[in-house]
């Protein structure tokens, strides 16, 4: 089955550390985004790619960091340098340029 | 710059009543129109989208959605409710240019009660 996934679905970490979230598609998309969900707040973007090697910052990257190095794959990094990591993440991917985004399941990241 | 406001973030409707979700957005080219449904804990699903053409669009479960340029909306509707359609909505634009993401709304809450 084609689609996007997500791991783990459920992370806990301390305040302080750093924490990679995995997003992993198979759809042969060429974007891919990564959203923070708040409740009340929709979908805030944080960074996306159009291309391997190639990713720019959406509206909230401060505190977070990707990488693209393969097609399938899009990492995003939550750093010590953001403030309120506690939240769900979703990662999704877009074939062409005017078509709809398709979503992973989510990951729900919980500092303390 | 695009832009997209729900109206409403919760609406309570009964089992077999009509759902009408708002949506109004800011585009200052074409827009590309998307209704998004998410159940708790859960990614989003895609209902319906506009792109071109005809402008009342229908998706899954049921839900249609019509694009008004000169009202600048995209309403969901559905004519009768079921339990299972209790969940978030969400709508988003986006515009068919090189580099551009979905710009979301913050969402609209429905609960079907029996």
């Amino acid at each position: 089955d084609g689609g996007i996934t997500q791991s783990p679905k459920y992370l806990f970490r301390k305040e302080g550390q750093n924490v990679t979230l995995s997003c992993e598609q198979n759809l042969n998309h060429d974007a891919m985004y990564w959203y923070r969900q708040d409740p009340g707040q929709g979908l805030r973007l944080i960074y996306y790619s159009q291309i391997v090697n190639d990713f720019q910052k959406g509206d909230i990257a401060e505190g977070y960091s990707v990488s693209r190095e393969k097609k399938e794959s899009f990492p995003l990094t939550v750093t010590s340098a953001q403030k309120n990591p506690t939240a769900f993440y979703l990662c999704a991917s877009k074939l062409t340029m005017t078509g709809e985004q398709y979503f992973g399941p989510g990951t729900r990241l919980t500092v303390t | 710059a695009q832009s997209v406001t729900q109206l409403g973030s919760h609406v309570s409707v009964s089992e077999g009543a009509l759902v009408l979700l708002r949506c109004n957005y800011s585009s200052s080219v074409p827009p590309y129109l998307f209704w998004y449904v998410q159940y708790p804990n859960q990614g989003l699903q895609l209902l319906l989208k506009y792109t071109t053409g005809a402008t009342l669009v229908k998706g899954i479960n049921g839900f249609e959605a019509e694009f008004k340029k000169s009202e600048t909306s995209f309403h969901l509707t559905k004519p009768s409710a079921h339990m299972s359609d209790a969940a978030e909505y969400f709508c988003a634009v986006t515009a068919n240019q090189a580099g551009t993401a979905l710009i979301f709304g913050k969402g609209t809450t429905l609960s079907v009660s029996s």
